[in-house]
């Protein structure tokens, strides 16, 4: 079966640009999640999706970051006036109900590089 | 809050030699533990978990964990290693009832020399 997909794998961009980065859940998956890993670093929380709703943003850096799930599916992260601090790998995961114990699935990240 | 904290950000092991990564946790809350696993260009995959059931989890891979309470720890190991298992390791807590989105400790890679 279809395992977490994101979009792009790999996004180089200038410094100050605008970048979106798109997730596709495990069809079925209520729950998402964004992470950010940067090189030697664990991964690092900065939102969750429960449905369409955000019920947890509290790992977003800054108001340049923005994430929605309009229809409780896909996902699109959003990076505004891009710096190159936010090079990273962004991760992708979704889960199948809350109440389970917090399993996570992954996609394979997509790559920012900001020159 | 919640944190794990992994000792140790290389490991290298003979072929057949056990494995130990360790990891140790902070929570107020009883947590639930995981060990993750992020082959090179791959997506992180599931280890084990432990979710307050029997103490000794077992993963695939031949891998295990015990969660150690007194110790607050939640080591990995695998008795011996092999060649297929150099990759990077994760530790990662989250509790019932609590934010669930899981925090990650920095990681170890494991090395298997021949």
């Amino acid at each position: 079966g279809a395992g977490v997909s994101q979009t792009p794998s790999n996004k180089v961009t200038e410094k100050g640009k605008y970048v979106e980065l798109r997730c596709d859940p495990i069809s079925g998956h209520t729950a998402l999640y964004w992470y950010r890993q940067s090189l030697g670093q664990g991964p690092e929380f900065l939102i969750y999706f429960q449905g369409t709703g955000a019920a947890d943003d509290s790992g977003l850096p800054n108001d340049r970051f923005f994430a929605v799930r309009p229809e409780g599916s896909v996902s699109t992260l959003k990076i505004q006036r891009t710096e190159r601090g936010d090079s990273a790998v962004y991760l992708c995961a979704s889960s199948p109900d809350l109440r389970k114990s917090g399993e996570l699935f992954f996609g394979e990240g997509s790559r920012l590089t900001v020159l | 809050a919640q944190s794990v904290t992994q000792l140790g950000s290389h490991v290298s092991v003979s072929e057949g030699a056990l494995v130990l990564l360790r990891c140790n946790y902070s929570s107020s809350v009883p947590p639930y533990l995981f060990w993750y696993v992020q082959y090179p260009n791959q997506g992180l995959q599931l280890l084990l978990k432990y979710t307050s059931a029997a103490t000794l989890v077992k993963g695939i891979n031949g891998f295990e964990a015990e969660f150690k309470k007194s110790e607050t720890s939640f080591h990995l190991t695998k008795p011996s290693a092999h060649m297929s298992d150099a990759a990077e390791y994760f530790c990662a807590v989250t509790y019932r009832g609590g934010r669930r989105a899981l925090t990650f400790g920095s990681g170890t890679r494991l090395q298997v020399q021949p």
